[in-house]
């Protein structure tokens, strides 16, 4: 049973195109996260959900925009794709403050 | 702000050495201390953590990790590698802030290469 799965697992798309991606978790966590994965393997906290609340933003560009339909999905819309949003983007979630599990990563490339 | 500093970018070790991966980390409250492994094109597994309680916390594959309050450290150790353990290792560090919603704090990183 995969805990976190994300899809799709690559993304490869225009500049200017509008893209989603999608995570489900199945362990019932109360949080969901999206981190962004740059070239040089840094990872950024992009957004947080708790309760179909946004928790927090890291000064992530407005084009980008999570959407929560239940606890146990939260989608990352992207809108005007640009080269540098280029990277591997994880979903991760967990219960509280504590460990997070991190799903497979989806790799998008803007061309 | 948070921080985490893992200041050795690259390391190599024979296969059966030792390993100590460095971990230095700047939170204002209690922070809560995490080590993720990433294989190349994989996620990220959870090695172990450290929440309260015994500074030495063991985690899972023979790792294990220290937290030092007076050091702000929380440095990753292995006895003996193995080829299976070449990997990018993360450092990091979050928190109760704004409800447990804050989200990891990581640090950039530690490439580890195992030499036969």
């Amino acid at each position: 049973d995969t805990a976190v799965s994300q899809t799709p697992k690559y993304l490869v798309t225009q500049m200017g195109n509008d893209k989603s991606i999608k995570c489900e978790q199945n362990l019932g966590h109360d949080t969901m996260y999206w981190y962004k994965q740059d070239s040089k393997k840094f990872l950024k906290i992009m957004f947080s959900y708790n309760n179909k609340e946004l928790i927090i933003n890291e000064t992530v560009p407005n084009r980008f925009s999570p959407k929560s339909p239940d606890k146990a999905h939260l989608n990352l819309h992207i809108n005007s794709l640009e080269l540098g949003d280029s990277a591997v983007y994880f979903c991760a979630s967990s219960q509280l403050a504590y460990e997070q599990y991190f799903g497979p990563g989806t790799r998008l490339t803007v061309t | 702000a948070q921080s985490v500093t893992q200041p050795d970018i690259h390391i190599t070790v024979s296969e059966g050495a030792s390993l100590e991966l460095r971990c230095n980390y700047s939170y204002g409250a209690t922070p809560y201390l995490f080590w993720y492994v990433q294989s190349p094109g994989q996620g990220l597994q959870l090695l172990l953590k450290y929440f309260s309680g015994d500074t030495l916390v063991q985690g899972i594959k023979g790792f294990e990790a220290e937290f030092k309050r007076s050091q702000s450290s929380f440095n990753l150790r292995k006895p003996s590698v193995h080829w299976s353990d070449a990997a990018e290792y993360f450092c990091a560090v979050g928190g109760l802030g704004g409800g447990g919603a804050d989200g990891l704090t990581f640090g950039k990183g530690t490439h580890l290469i195992i030499q036969p």
